[in-house]
């Protein structure tokens, strides 16, 4: 069974960098189609930030992009999200996602709130 | 960027009702179109992808439709733990986009 785990700090402050790791179990990494994270602010809805193929590629949503990296650690499992330069507009439960078997988000972790305050 | 609008914004039904959500993209997408539910507390799930295939373990009471910028999602008969919000999203072009998300209620 595919399972996603998010990973990393609940507060961030204004201007610090966000980062996230996402663990995936039950499937290797290096398979599939690809992966990406997925925020929600409170009470809004959903927004893509960026997927990453097993290769490496990216792509990132145009608003986020000169904020946001995302990288894979196929030798962990594991895919990260790094989001530079935060504003209490960041804050949000942020997803990972996973599509192995189609071009869809068919496997999801349970979400982590980050919220950006000093 | 290909733009998702959903409606209506909230559907308010009994068990029982059938339920029909709307998603228009700005161009085309093809059938390159899921829908997802998403519960609160909760992390979205995958209903339908390719406009019309149901992801597994999916109920048959769920069925999509639509083609090119229109698209349908139909809950034939209303279950309790149908109640949800309901987004659409395109994998036709990068970036990625989600509509904004019908609210199905009680009535």
């Amino acid at each position: 069974q595919v399972q996603l785990q998010e990973s990393g700090p609940g507060l961030v402050k204004p201007s610090e960098t966000l980062s996230l790791t996402c663990t995936v179990s039950g499937y290797s990494i290096s398979s599939g189609y690809y992966w990406g994270w997925i925020r929600q602010p409170p009470g809004k809805g959903l927004e893509w930030i960026g997927s990453i193929y097993p290769s490496g590629s990216t792509y990132y949503n145009p608003s986020l992009k000169s904020r946001v990296t995302i990288s894979v650690d196929t030798s962990k499992n594991q895919f990260s999200l790094k989001l530079t330069s935060v504003t209490a507009a960041d804050t949000a439960v942020y997803y990972c996602a996973g599509a192995p078997n189609s071009y869809y988000f068919d496997y999801w972790g349970q979400g982590t709130l980050v919220t950006v305050s000093s | 960027e290909i733009v998702l609008t959903q409606s209506p914004a909230t559907l308010s039904l009994s068990p029982g009702e059938r339920a029909t959500l709307s998603c228009r993209a700005s161009q085309s997408v093809s059938s390159y179109l899921a829908w997802y539910q998403q519960k609160p507390g909760q992390a979205p799930r995958l209903l339908i992808y390719d406009a019309s295939k149901r992801a597994t373990g999916i109920p048959a009471r769920f069925s999509g439709s639509g083609s090119g910028t229109d698209f349908t999602l139909t809950i034939s008969s209303l279950e309790p733990e149908d109640f949800a919000v309901y987004y659409c999203q395109q994998r036709s072009n990068w970036p990625r986009t989600f509509g904004q998300g019908t609210k199905v209620e009680i009535k």
